[in-house]
């Protein structure tokens, strides 16, 4: 397996531009989890979802944050309009869900918003 | 809050020395993670221990657990070069529906040759 794959590996944009965030999965995995690592706030889980529903999204700072997962494949996060401070690192990771807990992390997606 | 906290915050061993970490938390678990993340990548999954385990190794990895401390430390033995990153250890609540996970704030290992 290829295991989890984010894209793009890096981002750049300006204040105000709608950003995406993609990620796919280990197959057969149930769960999928969106995280946001910085310096001053370490690793946040920012959402979850089990079998393709959001369980939990707590975590989402704002309103300017979305997440979907569309199919067992296929998940988005989306933030629009973006702002300097939600420069990060986004990781999205997925488990196999029940009695396996180990979570396997994607390499991320470095974003800087000027 | 149920992150864990991880201590020290830096620790600089000579390659060969052993390396300990430890993890606090605050409340009950299911059970608990370390994992490494190498400079500019994702975490990779160390070991877990389950709440009903006191300790557990797998390589040159020994992770024990008290929950009646509410702590767990890692050991890495016969530190190489290779071994320096940032450990987190992660806390998995009993009522868990959905693999959530908590991480603590990390130990910033590195190893010298």
């Amino acid at each position: 397996d290829a295991g989890v794959i984010q894209s793009p590996r890096h981002e750049v944009t300006e204040m105000g531009q709608e950003v995406t965030l993609r990620c796919k999965p280990i197959s057969g995995h149930n769960s999928l989890f969106w995280y946001r690592q910085t310096m001053m706030r370490g690793l946040e889980l920012l959402i979850y979802f089990n079998n393709n529903v959001p369980i939990d999204d707590s975590g989402m700072p704002e309103d300017r944050f979305s997440a979907k997962m569309p199919n067992a494949s296929f998940s988005t996060l989306k933030i629009q309009p973006s702002e300097p401070r939600d420069s990060a690192v986004y990781f999205c990771a997925s488990s196999l869900g029940g009695n396996s807990y180990e979570q396997y992390f994607g390499p991320g997606t470095r974003l800087t918003v000027t | 809050s149920q992150q864990g906290e991880e201590d020290p915050q830096a620790l600089s061993i000579q390659e060969g020395e052993n390396a300990t970490m430890n993890c606090s938390y605050k409340t009950s678990i299911n059970n608990l993670q370390w994992y490494r993340q190498n400079s500019g990548r994702g975490l990779v999954h160390l070991i877990l221990i389950r709440s009903n385990e006191r300790e557990k190794h797998s390589g040159r990895l020994r992770v024990t657990l008290d929950t009646s401390k509410k702590s767990s430390s890692l050991l890495i033995t016969a530190s190489r070069a290779a071994d320096t990153a940032s450990y987190f250890c992660a806390t998995v609540p009993p009522s868990n529906t959905g693999n959530q996970f908590y991480f603590g704030t990390g130990t910033s290992l590195t190893v010298i040759p």
